[in-house]
């Protein structure tokens, strides 16, 4: 298993531009989770997706919306790019039974907005 | 609001020192705590979570209520313990992974 995939690796968009973000969670996983970790800091959760349902939302605009599909895969999309999303992405998976909060983590997307 | 303190950015000790990373923490409720470590040119991986209740490459954490600490200790730390280091926490049932971090240590042990 290659465990959490994520593409692409490294992006650069301009102000106002949109993005896609795209994650392929643990086989047998049905949580994935988005987080955005800005250089010095921790990563930040922006969205939470289980059985294709969305189950929590970290305190971002409404620029940043997200999706998942019935194979668990997910897409996160930000809307009018600013600087300030210039970060990397991580997502990350979990079995999503509720027993346990464990996190594997993809390498992430690395986003520059110019 | 739930919050993770990381109260040091930069650790450095000498190999075979005893070594500490702090974490305290702010839930209501009864969390679920994680170190997570990255090693350089490696992903985010977990360490260790309190309910496991184990050693991992020799550290340990142990979860203390009263103090909403839970710092990450080894006795003897090595070189191939340099890297940056998470406390984490999060919820249980259907708050179990949307977790919280704290802003990180990075630990570099010295030969």
């Amino acid at each position: 298993d290659a465990g959490v995939t994520q593409s692409p690796t490294h992006l650069i968009k301009t102000r106002g531009q949109h993005v896609t973000l795209r994650c392929s969670p643990i086989s047998g996983h049905k949580s994935v989770s988005w987080y955005q970790q800005v250089l010095g800091q921790g990563p930040q959760f922006i969205f939470q997706y289980y059985e294709k349902e969305e189950r929590g939302r970290g305190n971002f605009p409404d620029r940043f919306s997200a999706r998942q599909f019935p194979n668990y895969s997910s897409e996160l999309n930000v809307n009018a790019l600013l600087l300030g999303d210039s970060a990397l992405y991580l997502c990350a998976s979990s079995s999503g039974t509720g027993v346990s909060g464990e996190l594997f983590f993809g390498e992430g997307s690395r986003l520059t907005v110019l | 609001a739930q919050r993770v303190t990381q109260p040091e950015k930069l650790l450095s000790v000498f190999k075979g020192a005893p070594v500490e990373l702090k974490c305290n923490y702010s839930y209501s409720g009864s969390p679920e705590l994680f170190w997570y470590v990255q090693y350089s040119r490696q992903r985010l991986q977990l360490l260790l979570r309190h309910i496991s209740r184990e050693s991992i490459k020799g550290f340990t954490a142990d979860l203390n209520k009263g103090e909403t600490s839970f710092h990450l200790k080894k006795p003897f730390a090595q070189e191939e313990d340099s890297a940056m280091y998470y406390c984490a926490l999060s919820g249980r049932g259907v708050n179990a992974g949307k977790s919280t971090f704290g802003d990180g240590t990075t630990l570099t042990v010295k030969p």
